[in-house]
């Protein structure tokens, strides 16, 4: 219950496009939902956070789309670039531990 | 403002000896974690320290230890080294109690032979 599922595991797009990656969780107490994301040789760092009052999250290019009753949040890339290319981590946490729970990663390349 | 420093940078140490990683936080970050990455796990969690005690820990052996200093600096301890703990060792930090937003150091890249 305290897994969060990320998928796909790896992720194509031209350049341009949208890159859509998803996460589902089970624990109904996350209430804090953020994306890392992490170039090669760097740790990974914060791009965007949500939590469940909202269903939706914009800042720029990036997109967090939330979904309480299906237990889902995804991040969306529009106009995907090449500087995009990265692993893209999402996590859950609740506010009675603050210990966040990380998916699997998402490599995401951007093809020019 | 300085990032997370990690140090040293690349370790290379052979089976059975035990290494030191040193993470200086984030000046006026009182939350220090630690992480694992490998290819294959992801990031896993090691152990959290927040004003010196360690207020998390992950499901790692007890050959992995931790411990933060009144500065904030943490160090992290592994103890007879395996070839399975050759990964990317994290080092997060946190402003105050509520860890959730987390600034990450380049690592240290362990390689165990």
């Amino acid at each position: 219950q305290q897994q969060v599922k990320q998928s796909p595991q790896s992720l194509i797009v031209q350049k341009g496009g949208i890159s859509i990656i998803n996460c589902a969780y089970e624990n109904t107490a996350f209430d804090y939902f953020p994306w890392y994301q992490q170039f090669p040789g760097k740790g990974p760092a914060l791009l965007i956070a949500i939590r469940p009052d909202v269903s939706e999250k914009k800042e720029g290019r990036f997109t967090i789309s939330f979904n309480k009753s299906a237990k889902q949040f995804s991040l969306h890339i529009m106009d995907s670039q090449p500087g995009d290319s990265a692993t893209y981590f999402c996590a859950a946490s609740s506010g009675s531990n603050y210990q966040l729970i990380w998916g699997a990663g998402t490599k995401l390349i951007i093809k020019p | 403002k300085a990032g997370v420093t990690q140090t040293p940078r690349y370790l290379i140490k052979t089976r059975g000896q035990q290494v030191t990683l040193s993470c200086s936080p984030i000046s006026g970050h009182r939350s220090v974690s630690w992480y694992q990455q490998t290819p294959g796990q992801g990031l896993q969690f090691l152990f959290e320290y927040f004003s010196e005690t360690q207020r998390n820990k992950g499901n790692f052996p007890g050959r992995f230890s931790g411990r933060q200093f009144s500065n904030s600096r943490s160090e992290m301890n592994v103890s007879t080294l395996e070839l399975g703990d050759s990964a990317l060792y994290l080092c997060a930090s946190s402003l105050d109690r509520e860890g959730e937003k987390l600034f990450f150091g380049s690592g240290t890249q362990l390689s165990v032979l």
